[in-house]
């Protein structure tokens, strides 16, 4: 499984645009981009999941250049609600290979 | 309608009892798992289980066992509790077939071992 790099924490405003960027240099051929959401006292929340390109649903925008070495979650105008902890996973989605390995996430902190 | 549930929510207990933790799914998935957040908040997988296959995560100790008696079920078994076994505890199902890395967190069940 590729190792990703994300940042420890952020902080924003509400009603910002925030975007999270995470390394993953070693992804493979068949690895899909996979973005997890923990509130406090919480299971994890699947928020979206992408190859290459863009992806977009009702929560959030998976940005993905062409050489896929990192790919940026994009949350539109964030709430208090917004804040959580964000995790990046890349792996191969295939039959034998879903045993998810949650790196230390991005902590997001919205202010007021 | 929950769609993953765990029971207990909270589970206080001494040094070297038994105790299990149930989870059950109502999402038709064919694959759970069971996951542990230690107090540093980092999720480590212990087992994944479908009817053909389980696999253990070789960092998790034998006194920890999962049991499914069907398809909606996995339970959790830990013999001998220790301290360091305080943590919370997660179940997750997918539907493997079609996207093994979209999974369905339960709400957790924190353990406490005193």
């Amino acid at each position: 499984l590729a190792k990703t790099t994300q940042p420890i924490s952020m902080d924003s405003y509400e009603g910002q645009e925030v975007n999270i960027t995470c390394s993953h240099n070693n992804i493979a051929t068949n690895d899909y981009i996979t973005w997890y959401q923990q509130f406090p006292s919480q299971g994890p929340r699947f928020i979206i999941q992408g190859y290459k390109t863009k992806v977009t649903n009702e929560v959030a925008s998976l940005f993905i250049p062409a050489d896929r070495k990192s790919s940026t979650l994009s949350l539109p105008r964030v709430s208090l609600s917004d804040t959580a902890v964000y995790y990046c996973l890349v792996g191969d989605g295939g039959a034998g290979s879903y045993q998810l390995t949650f790196g230390k996430g991005t902590k997001l902190s919205v202010i007021p | 309608d929950t769609a993953v549930s765990q029971t207990p929510k909270y589970l206080v207990t001494q040094m070297g009892n038994d105790k299990s933790i149930k989870c059950e799914q109502n999402l038709g998935h064919d694959t759970m798992y069971w996951y542990k957040q230690d107090s540093k908040k980092f999720l480590k997988i212990m087992f994944s289980y479908n009817n053909k296959e389980l696999i253990i995560n070789e960092t998790v100790p034998n006194r920890f066992s999962p049991k499914s008696p069907d398809k909606a079920h996995l339970n959790l078994h830990i013999n001998s509790l220790e301290l360091g076994d305080s943590a919370v505890y997660f179940c997750a199902s997918s539907q493997l077939a079609e996207s093994s890395y979209e999974q369905y967190f339960g709400p957790g069940t924190r353990l406490t071992v005193t």
